[in-house]
């Protein structure tokens, strides 16, 4: 079975342009998230999706971010305009979505792509 | 708000050396507690986990030990191996009644290379 995929693996791009970066999870997996590591920095959780609804978009650091998950399948995380400081590593996750069965919390690993390095010159 | 810290790398060992990498966490109620590694050119994969006090997770040699005393969870192998070069990171979940997959908080990551 074919992981979480990430496209591009790198992206070099000058300050004001735009770049769009791609997310496919692991087929039938309905959560995705998406998290950036800046350099030398902690991971850093950006937004989460269940199927293509946003659960959850409290770490998007400003309104240039734009994600979006047509059908709920892959993702795409648009950079408009880019700036400097969104330089860094972008990682994508899936996990599985199953309910809760008892009273204590069940985790369902998230299973992380490699990452889309973003060098913003 | 809720964090992980974890000691600073990078850290340079020989094999066979015994590795410790701390981690030390800050949240309330009652957190999962994980150890992801990052192998070159990889994404991240989940090392281990713990979801309650005193639960010790194992995985490939590894162990960390859920302490909520200490609030730590320090990741430790007794004899390291060339193949364990890699980033570590120290990360928790916060505990949830009702099934929400919520995010992940991680610590900065701990470089290890280890030298044959």
């Amino acid at each position: 079975e074919a992981g979480v995929t990430q496209f591009p693996s790198h992206s070099v791009i000058e300050k004001g342009q735009t770049v769009t970066l791609r997310c496919d999870p692991i087929s039938g997996h309905d959560n995705l998230y998406w998290y950036r590591r800046v350099m030398g920095k902690e991971i850093k959780f950006l937004l989460h999706f269940v199927k293509e609804s946003k659960q959850d978009e409290s770490g998007m650091p400003n309104n240039r971010f734009l994600a979006e998950r047509t059908g709920g399948t892959y993702s795409t995380l648009k950079v408009q305009p880019a700036e400097l400081e969104d330089s860094g590593v972008y990682f994508c996750a899936s996990s599985q979505d199953r309910g809760l069965a008892g009273p204590r919390f069940s985790y369902n690993e998230q299973f992380f792509g490699p990452g889309t390095r973003l060098t913003v010159l | 708000g809720d964090s992980v810290t974890q000691m600073e790398g990078p850290v340079t060992l020989s094999e066979e050396a015994f590795l410790t990498i701390n981690c030390t966490y800050t949240a309330t109620g009652y957190p999962s507690l994980f150890w992801y590694v990052q192998y070159p050119g990889e994404g991240l994969q989940l090392l281990l986990k713990a979801t309650k006090a005193d639960d010790k997770g194992s995985n490939k040699g590894f162990e960390a030990t859920y302490r909520k005393e200490t609030t730590s969870f320090h990741l430790e192998k007794g004899s390291v191996q060339v193949s364990d070069s890699a980033v570590y990171f120290c990360a928790l979940k916060k505990g949830n009644y009702g099934g929400s997959q919520g995010n992940l908080i991680f610590g900065k990551g701990t470089k290890l290379s280890v030298k044959p």
